[in-house]
């Protein structure tokens, strides 16, 4: 069941330039989508959401997109920092199915100095 | 910061033994959940606990698998006969709104063993 799925396994940045990690989703019932971060031996830390009824939301650096007919999203961090390494897993909910995420499988993103 | 608290960070049991996680959960937050993710593999819900009682669950939670918020502090999650293919990270989770866009607050996450 690929509901959400994140095709790059790993993302390669150099310091000071945009990371681009990118989600895309199959249920048209998904109506909020989340970030989230991942370091090792740690659980996942809420990063930034966006709802359907929006295309970008902003925090800081880090912004997502959101493109319904494509059933896509991106967050983009920028300028990334060495800090930045780690997973990144997109995650989506419907109202209907309360708030229980459906994540995808993770981006290693790995920023170098 | 407040934080989501899971002990033990790494439990090891035999086949056909019971376990049980725990979890403090931010004391004033409301919705209660478990996640686990199978090394290698994507990270999955088990179940959500709001108002003493379990109200959603996934396919994966079956009758093995118990919740229960036995002292107002405490969530445990109760494995009554491990198998082999119980063997993930385990991760509790807690949240003060139902609301969709509010990002749960995961806890550290217990590595669960069976051998």
């Amino acid at each position: 069941d690929q509901q959400v799925k994140q095709n790059s396994p790993s993302l390669s940045v150099q310091e000071g330039r945009i990371s681009i990690l990118n989600c895309d989703y199959t249920n048209s019932m998904f109506d909020y989508f989340l970030w989230y971060k991942k370091y090792p031996a740690e659980g996942p830390t809420f990063l930034i959401s966006i709802s359907s009824i929006k295309d970008k939301n902003e925090d800081g650096r880090f912004t997502v997109f959101l493109n319904k007919s494509a059933k896509h999203l991106s967050l983009h961090i920028v300028p990334s920092q060495p800090g930045d390494s780690a997973v990144y897993f997109c995650a989506a909910s419907a109202y209907n199915a309360g708030n229980m995420l459906t994540f995808g499988g993770g981006t290693r993103l790995m920023v170098k100095p | 910061e407040p934080e989501v608290t899971q002990t033990p960070s790494h439990q090891v049991t035999q086949m056909g033994q019971e376990v049980i996680l725990r979890c403090v959960p931010i004391s004033n937050h409301l919705y209660f959940y478990w996640y686990r993710q199978i090394l290698g593999q994507k990270v999955e819900f088990l179940v959500s606990f709001y108002n003493n009682e379990i109200s959603e669950k996934s396919e994966i939670f079956d009758d093995q698998f118990s919740v229960e918020r036995p002292d107002g502090s405490n969530f445990t999650l109760k494995i009554r006969s491990t198998k082999l293919e119980d063997s993930a990270m385990y991760f509790c989770a807690s949240s003060l709104d139902r609301g969709q866009g509010y990002g749960y607050t995961f806890g550290s996450g217990t590595r669960l063993t069976v051998v």
